[in-house]
């Protein structure tokens, strides 16, 4: 199975930060990654698939970078809103596997 | 609008048999892959089992292969997840979860909707 490791687990940031995300892959996924964010008690929510493109309705702070086996997520100018955890997911094959998660907490 | 509704959560003792099912509306049900993905008490994502858009062919996690089965009724646009054999380590939120792209898609499958979410709790 293909692991996926997202680091930090936690990062504390302030409205209007710009933060980093980083997902690594045990293993070549090419540009097969998306990314999600869920909310205490909620879905997840699709933000970025194919590594790079933006789902519709998802604002342009979002972004996403990245192949092979190293990828990130990156929130420009932080919104109250955006305080979740963010997952990212390899479906280069199967199993599709998950990374343990990244909690965005409020400095 | 795309929905998914889960139902069927319970409280079931272990080696016990558990049906999750999934109500579809808002896209054509027999055009899209999906799945059920569930989530730990307090931990991550873990993808358990895929239907293909054809409904032909099936996907399981290791840790669930042999006890669980996913299955639909496209008249009833539903998913289900059989699960037999329940241990205490499924316990967890089962979702359900619509593949974003339209089949045959030339990629595995990500997630665009996502169901509520049902609870499965196994104890004694």
């Amino acid at each position: 199975d293909i692991q996926m490791t997202q680091s930090p687990s936690t990062l504390s940031a302030s409205a209007g930060d710009r933060v980093i995300i980083t997902c690594r892959a045990s293993q070549n996924i090419n540009k097969w990654l998306a990314w999600y964010q869920q909310k205490p008690g909620k879905a997840p929510k699709l933000l970025i698939y194919m590594a790079s493109s933006l789902e519709t309705g998802v604002p342009s702070r979002f972004s996403g970078s990245g192949s092979g086996t190293e990828f990130t997520l990156t929130i420009t100018s932080l919104q109250p809103d955006d305080f979740a955890t963010y997952y990212c997911q390899q479906y280069n094959s199967l199993p599709y596997t998950f990374g343990q998660g990244t909690k965005l907490e409020i400095k | 609008e795309m929905q998914l509704v889960e139902s069927g959560g319970d409280l079931v003792q272990p080696g016990g048999s558990l049906r999750l099912s999934c109500a579809a509306s808002g896209f054509s049900f027999n055009t899209y892959a999906m799945s059920w993905v569930r989530q730990a008490p307090g931990k991550g994502l873990e993808w358990v089992s895929g239907l293909s858009h054809s409904g032909d062919t099936t996907h399981y996690a290791d840790s669930v292969k042999g006890r669980f089965s996913i299955s639909r009724d496209i008249s009833n646009n539903t998913l289900f997840l059989q699960m037999n054999s329940l241990r205490v380590d499924d316990t967890a939120v089962y979702f359900c979860a619509k593949d974003a792209l339209p089949s045959p898609a030339l990629t595995g499958y990500f997630f665009d909707c996502w169901g509520q979410g049902t609870l499965v709790t196994v104890s004694s």
